[in-house]
């Protein structure tokens, strides 16, 4: 296993556009979970799935974005009607058990940029 | 909300000094958890402390946990230019809920 992978690593998009990012998290790990960070800033939190359930969304993530993970495998986030506010790095994780003991494995994240 | 407050957010050193960098909350955590991000990448974990008062070594990195699990510090000797990037804190409540996330401290230390 080569850790936790994203695509695509940039995505350049106009205003207006859809977009969707892939992450396939490291197998064994049973929860996965989508952060965004801009430039400054630490990660925030947008959503988390353990296995297949998507458990929780953050008040931050607007109706235009949704996140899959089917058959809990690889998750898709999906961003509809692209906005310049969403200009960010999107970083996926994934984790044994919530990551207490081992942490969160972060993927090199998708580097997203509306103009 | 939870909030992870880390400071200084910017810190220019000279190779072979030592430094430390602090993370504090108003908040109890179950478990504080370090990162280093270097441009372009995603965190990497560097150690994860359970237990108020804590303190665990990793070569040239002291991290330390607070006694009433709010806070964490981490040291650093003889820094080298390898040492450069973004450290990040993360506060774990239950296991059960996400990571929350300081803002950083960017480190940059100069050959």
């Amino acid at each position: 296993d080569t850790g936790v992978s994203q695509d695509p690593r940039h995505k350049i998009t106009k205003r207006g556009q859809n977009v969707t990012f892939r992450c396939d998290p490291i197998s064994e790990h049973n929860r996965l979970y989508w952060y965004r960070q801009t430039l400054g800033q630490g990660p925030e939190f947008l959503t988390y799935f353990q296995n297949e359930a998507q458990l929780e969304k953050s008040r931050l993530l607007s109706d235009r974005f949704s996140a899959e993970r089917p058959k809990g495998s690889f998750s898709t986030l999906e961003i509809q009607r692209t906005e310049q506010g969403d200009s960010a790095m999107y970083l996926c994780a994934s984790s044994l058990d919530g990551g207490r003991s081992y942490g969160y494995t972060f993927g090199s994240g998708t580097r997203l940029t509306v103009v | 909300t939870q909030l992870l407050e880390q400071s200084p957010q910017f810190l220019s050193i000279q190779e072979g000094e030592n430094l430390t960098v602090y993370c504090n909350s108003s908040s109890v955590f179950s478990s504080l958890q370090w990162y280093r991000q270097e441009p372009g990448e995603g965190p990497v974990l560097l150690v994860t402390v359970v237990t108020g008062g804590e303190v665990k070594k990793l070569k040239r990195l002291t991290f330390q946990f607070g006694d009433a699990r709010k806070d964490s510090s981490l040291h650093i000797t003889a820094a080298q230019p390898g040492d450069t990037g973004l450290y990040l804190c993360a506060g774990d409540n239950s296991g059960n809920t996400p990571l929350v996330f300081g803002k950083g401290t960017r480190l940059s230390v100069i050959a």
